[in-house]
């Protein structure tokens, strides 16, 4: 499989800013995932998107599928001290087989 | 709670010995994953299942590496002869194949360490 472009690669915040991370591909997916991952955890699903321009929110956090379907934007509002960890984008096309294609992540340090 | 499990959660084994781990997925999940992440990197795919058929494969998976999932429903990874590159975080995920939706939701892993 092919590895995803993430940025930025960290960032480090104060409570209350909003961020913003991407990921890119050279490859058309027609799934685009958004994890979480804390320190010796498994990643935990945040965002799924499935269409072109899709527009999805979950709570503080609002993600969107590209147009050229080759690229995916997280956002999160008024970040909290437990927004901290690593935020994984993975992308797939069904129709080549299941497997997710990983980002190499962006580490989001919140300070209160 | 119903979520994907594994066991166990961390092992340490001398390199040349084999090791085996066991994933549980969310019950009504027939599609079975296994993904192995190292420090810094995103989870890399190894292999999965639909049902107890495994239908891909990645080239990740030497010919040290064999999963099964004999009855549909757990499966295992078994890893021989493990050298120190072995090292790593193996992850298991599971979904449901009926659904046009493609998410895959993760168990919290099993830390293996190679001497």
């Amino acid at each position: 499989g092919q590895q995803l472009n993430q940025s930025p690669q960290s960032m480090f915040i104060q409570e209350g800013e909003d961020v913003s991370m991407n990921c890119t591909s050279s490859s058309i997916f027609n799934t685009w995932l958004w994890y979480k991952q804390d320190p010796g955890e498994g990643p935990v699903l945040l965002i799924a998107l499935y269409k072109a321009g899709e527009l999805t929110s979950n709570g503080r956090l609002t993600a969107q599928f590209g147009i050229t379907r080759k690229d995916s934007f997280l956002n999160i509002s008024a970040s909290i001290p437990s927004d901290v960890g690593i935020y994984f984008c993975a992308g797939l096309n069904s129709n080549s087989g299941y497997a997710l294609n990983f980002g190499k992540g962006t580490s989001l340090l919140v300070t209160p | 709670d119903t979520g994907v499990s594994q066991d166990p959660r961390h092992k340490i084994t001398k390199r040349g010995q084999n090791v085996t781990f066991r994933c549980d997925p969310i019950s009504e999940h027939n599609r079975l994953y296994w993904y192995r992440q190292t420090l810094g990197q995103g989870p890399e795919f190894l292999t999965y299942f639909q049902n107890e058929a495994q239908l891909e494969k990645s080239r990740l998976l030497s010919d040290r590496f064999s999963a099964e999932r004999p009855k549909g429903s757990f499966s295992t990874l078994e890893i021989q002869r493990t050298e120190q590159g072995d090292s790593a975080m193996y992850l298991c995920a599971s979904s449901f194949a009926a659904s046009s939706y493609n998410e895959q939701f993760f168990g919290p892993g099993t830390r293996l360490t190679v001497l």
